[in-house]
């Protein structure tokens, strides 16, 4: 079945480590994206990359980083310079044409402990 | 700048009543319009999408939206809401002619919820 997974579904930080978010597409979609979220706010936009090998800061990229080697593979890093990790993230695709239309996985959820 | 507002943080309906959830939205442009539905602790799914033509949409579970350009509004509606319904529900925008990459804007989200 084609989709958008994301692993894992809860990951604990500690308080100074780097931790990675890991978000695999099977649609040959070329846009990918993360997103952030915390409760009454909506999304937020993390980083973007709209081909291989190329990425975008979003809105909120302090404390995080990215790498897009391959087309179906965007993982995200939280670093230990993000003091509030905690939320819910969430990584997207988007097939060229769709008129950004994009396409969610399920979602990880990061605590801090 | 460009955002999205949906004035109701939450709403409450029952069980096979009308559904009108609010989406108004600030851009200079003619804008692509989204509606996504997200169950607790889910991802998001679309539920239907406005770029051009009819101003009244059909998505899928029995939803459709309105584009009103005169008031800045993508209203989305429901004749008759099951209690499977129950989840948040967000309302995006994006630029159409920017050129390049379209930021999406979302909302900050309206939470449904259906009583027996």
């Amino acid at each position: 079945d084609g989709g958008i997974t994301q692993s894992p579904k809860y990951l604990f930080r500690k308080e100074g480590q780097n931790v990675t978010l890991s978000c695999e597409q099977n649609l040959n979609h070329d846009a990918m994206y993360w997103y952030r979220q915390d409760p009454g706010q909506g999304l937020r936009l993390i980083y973007y990359s709209q081909i291989v090998n190329d990425f975008q800061k979003g809105d909120i990229a302090e404390g995080y980083s990215v790498s897009r080697e391959k087309k179906e593979s965007f993982p995200l890093t939280v670093t230990s310079a993000q003091k509030n990790p905690t939320a819910f993230y969430l990584c997207a695709s988007r097939p060229a044409g769709s008129g950004e239309t994009q396409y969610f996985g399920p979602g990880t959820r990061l605590l801090v402990l | 700048a460009q955002s999205v507002t949906q004035p109701d943080i939450h709403i409450t309906v029952s069980e096979g009543a009308s559904l009108e959830l609010r989406c108004n939205y600030s851009y200079g442009a003619t804008p692509y319009l989204f509606w996504y539905v997200q169950s607790p602790g889910q991802g998001l799914q679309l539920l239907l999408k406005y770029f051009s033509g009819d101003t009244l949409v059909q998505g899928i579970k029995g939803f459709e939206a309105e584009f009103k350009r005169s008031q800045s509004s993508f209203n989305l509606r429901k004749p008759s809401v099951h209690w499977s319904d129950a989840a948040e529900y967000f309302c995006a925008v994006a630029n159409m002619f920017s050129g390049g990459y379209n930021k999406l804007i979302f909302g900050a989200g309206t939470r449904l919820a259906v009583h027996p």
